[in-house]
């Protein structure tokens, strides 16, 4: 196991909708990378927290945001969800100073 | 930016043949190349990775290797098993982009018994 927790593991909402999705590290964790991953798809990177801070976005619209927590929690949102949408969000966590990234199971977002 | 390209799509190989997944990447300034094992229902989970200071990488029944030239690296699954049948991803990334991992569009290994 990674130690990285992820909630909740299914959702559906409708097009338009906003969504939090959540993210709960391992201790000492201070960096966390979300990614997109699409049916059939590798994941696609969506921004990286580092102490709280944003320091890296792929090219994914403003309407995807974040947050960063001491307690090495942090929160995807996605505001206007789209058909496209649909996938699954997967979290993923280091230290500053590592380069190995763990995953958590995912959050599959059903967008009808 | 960087782009991942991963060959074959699908493998299906017999329980106890080895199993070969090939990748090749753009950038030049990449020097991470980590290994993803991805059951269904589940988040990718590292088996194996490797820096570009180093040619291969042997962990039991999986190796890397890396050909910083030719920007391509391959995974290589020795005796394969049932339970090795999953989908697997190859990722790239560089320090200076805040390792941030690009990958492969995936192969799914299926292994008969």
């Amino acid at each position: 196991e990674t130690g990285v927790t992820q909630s909740p593991t299914h959702l559906i909402k409708t097009r338009g909708q906003q969504v939090t999705l959540r993210c709960s590290s391992q201790s000492g964790h201070n960096t966390v990378s979300w990614y997109q991953q699409a049916l059939g798809q590798g994941p696609q990177f969506i921004f990286q927290y580092y102490r709280e801070e944003e320091n890296g976005r792929g090219n994914f619209p403003p309407r995807f945001s974040g947050l960063q927590f001491p307690n090495y929690s942090s929160e995807l949102n996605v505001n206007a969800l789209e058909l496209d949408d649909s996938a699954l969000y997967l979290c993923a966590s280091r230290t500053g100073l590592q380069e190995t990234q763990y995953f958590g199971p995912g959050t599959r977002l059903l967008v009808l | 930016g960087e782009n991942v390209e991963q060959h074959p799509s699908t493998l299906s190989v017999q329980e106890g043949d080895s199993a070969v997944i090939k990748c090749t990447y753009s950038d030049s300034a990449s020097n991470y190349f980590p290994w993803y094992k991805q059951e269904l229902g589940k988040g990718p989970q590292l088996i194996i990775d490797i820096r570009s200071n180093v040619g291969e990488k042997k962990d039991q029944r999986i190796a890397v290797t890396l050909n910083k030239t030719a920007k391509h690296f391959s995974l290589h699954i020795t005796e394969t098993q049932p339970e090795d049948s999953a989908v697997y991803f190859c990722a790239a990334s560089k320090n200076n982009a805040g390792n941030m991992l690009t990958f492969g569009g995936g192969t799914r290994l299926m292994v008969k018994p």
